[in-house]
């Protein structure tokens, strides 16, 4: 089975900074889809980014980028320009590409705090 | 708005009480996943249809059951409910394997 390993619980950086978060995941299939969503304080589940491992590009989506590295297994989410409304709860995800039927297997979030 | 609806948003019920939760995928979309979200835990797998049959089971107690309608919409049924029930329970929708799971805005079920 598949795990996820985020290995910050809480982050805190001034407005405008650029923040990094960091997962690592555990899995001996080859393809498979990754994934950063945001828990606002309203605990509503937002996408934020998708990387197909298949992908050697990193995946961007405006602000948000990710540093894809297979080998390692290893998929961090980059934040520039942070905001105030960046404050989240923020997930790194797993899914198998070829049927996965449990979903999403979650890591445990990392609480991400943007200081005005 | 993800296009995933849940009913209801909040809902207060004593223990040994059963509720119902309600989730209609986005168009389109044949699987429905349910997860609960305790305030001490991440999320927790509970169950997944695909159009109208059972995928797979996760970590779902004997107390709750599901299912799926041939209008794909898909209800949590809890049972017996316990004070430990109380959380937020996401249903999440995909349209098939491998494409993007989104997410209702969850139902907070308090159970006192």
């Amino acid at each position: 089975a598949q795990t996820v390993t985020q290995s910050q619980p809480e982050m805190s950086v001034q407005e405008a900074e650029t923040v990094t978060l960091s997962c690592t995941y555990d899995t001996s299939e080859s393809n498979y889809y990754l994934f950063w969503y945001k828990q606002p304080p309203s605990r509503q589940m937002i996408l934020v980014i998708r990387q197909e491992a298949y992908k050697q590009q990193n995946a961007t989506e405006n602000r948000f980028s990710v540093n894809f590295q297979k080998a390692a297994k290893s998929f961090s989410l980059k934040i520039s320009d942070s905001q105030l409304g960046d404050t989240a709860m923020y997930f790194c995800a797993f899914t198998y590409s070829g049927g996965g039927a449990d979903g999403l297997t979650f890591g445990k979030g990392t609480h991400l705090i943007i200081q005005p | 708005d993800s296009g995933v609806t849940q009913t209801p948003k909040h809902l207060i019920t004593a223990t040994g009480q059963r509720v119902t939760l309600r989730c209609s995928p986005r168009s389109g979309d044949l699987s429905v996943y349910w997860y609960q979200q305790s305030l001490d835990q991440g999320l927790q797998f509970l169950i997944h249809y695909y159009n109208g049959e059972e995928r797979a089971k996760g970590n779902i107690l004997e107390r709750f059951s599901a299912q799926q309608f041939p209008d794909l919409h898909s209800e949590l049924n809890l049972s017996s409910l316990e004070l430990g029930d109380s959380a937020l329970y996401f249903c999440a929708s995909q349209q098939g394997s491998g494409n993007t799971i989104y997410f209702g805005e969850g139902s907070w079920l308090t159970v006192v």
